[in-house]
């Protein structure tokens, strides 16, 4: 296992509702990353987080936002959420924003009804 | 841009067969990291190699191996004697200083099935 924890482990929205996923990065990092897999996809990057500011952002409408908070956990909000927001969340950790090993959390399932 | 190709999207095999997993990546910068993943049906990433741009030297850990080559830009990944438990997604990543936040860059992944 990693050290990277994610809660909940599933959840289950309806269309237009707003959702809260959170991270807890392995222990010394300072950096979390968040991923969105669809189904039988590759994870696609959603943003960075390093030293609580927003260090980079994948191609994802402004209704995906994040925090860091000062112990480096991390949360992704989701406002307004549509059908293809369905999807398994992944968050990674890692040291410095450079190109060190990023480690994943198990994942949250989204289900948007 | 950054892409990365895995061109086979499933593999099936009967145990004990060797494997290759093939992933073809394209930057535009002379500094980069590739790596491959593994999602075994829980859902979790797994962490299984990183190589950077200036190694080119083909590594081997126990039953895997990678081989990778600039000249093609492709960085394949081989299981020997594969096992039942090799069964999972695997994911070959691009890492590099291109885009800001240092993101990885996944190709669709290759779903390798090994039968008993």
């Amino acid at each position: 296992e990693t050290g990277v924890t994610q809660s909940p482990t599933h959840l289950i929205k309806t269309r237009g509702q707003q959702v809260t996923l959170r991270c807890s990065s392995q222990s010394g990092h300072n950096t979390v990353s968040w991923y969105q897999q669809a189904l039988g996809q590759g994870p696609q990057f959603i943003f960075q987080y390093y030293r609580e500011e927003e260090n980079g952002r994948g191609n994802f409408p402004p209704r995906f936002s994040g925090l860091q908070f000062p112990n480096y956990s991390s949360e992704l909000n989701v406002n307004a959420l549509e059908l293809d927001d369905s999807a398994l969340y992944l968050c990674a950790s890692s040291w410095g924003a450079g190109l060190n090993e990023q480690f994943f959390g198990p994942g949250t399932r989204l289900t948007v009804l | 841009a950054q892409k990365v190709t895995q061109a086979q999207t499933e593999i099936s095999v009967v145990e004990k067969e060797d494997v290759t997993l093939d992933c073809v990546y394209e930057t535009r910068d002379t500094t980069y990291y590739l790596f491959w993943y593994k999602q075994p049906p829980s859902g979790e990433l797994v962490f299984l190699i990183r190589r950077n741009s200036f190694d080119e030297q083909n590594e081997i850990s126990g039953r895997y191996s990678w081989n990778f080559q600039k000249s093609t830009s492709s960085f394949n990944f081989t299981i020997t004697a594969s096992q039942v438990v090799d069964s999972a997604v695997y994911f070959c990543a691009l890492r590099d200083k291109e885009t800001s936040g240092s993101r990885l860059t996944f190709g669709e992944g290759t779903q390798l099935t090994v039968n008993p």
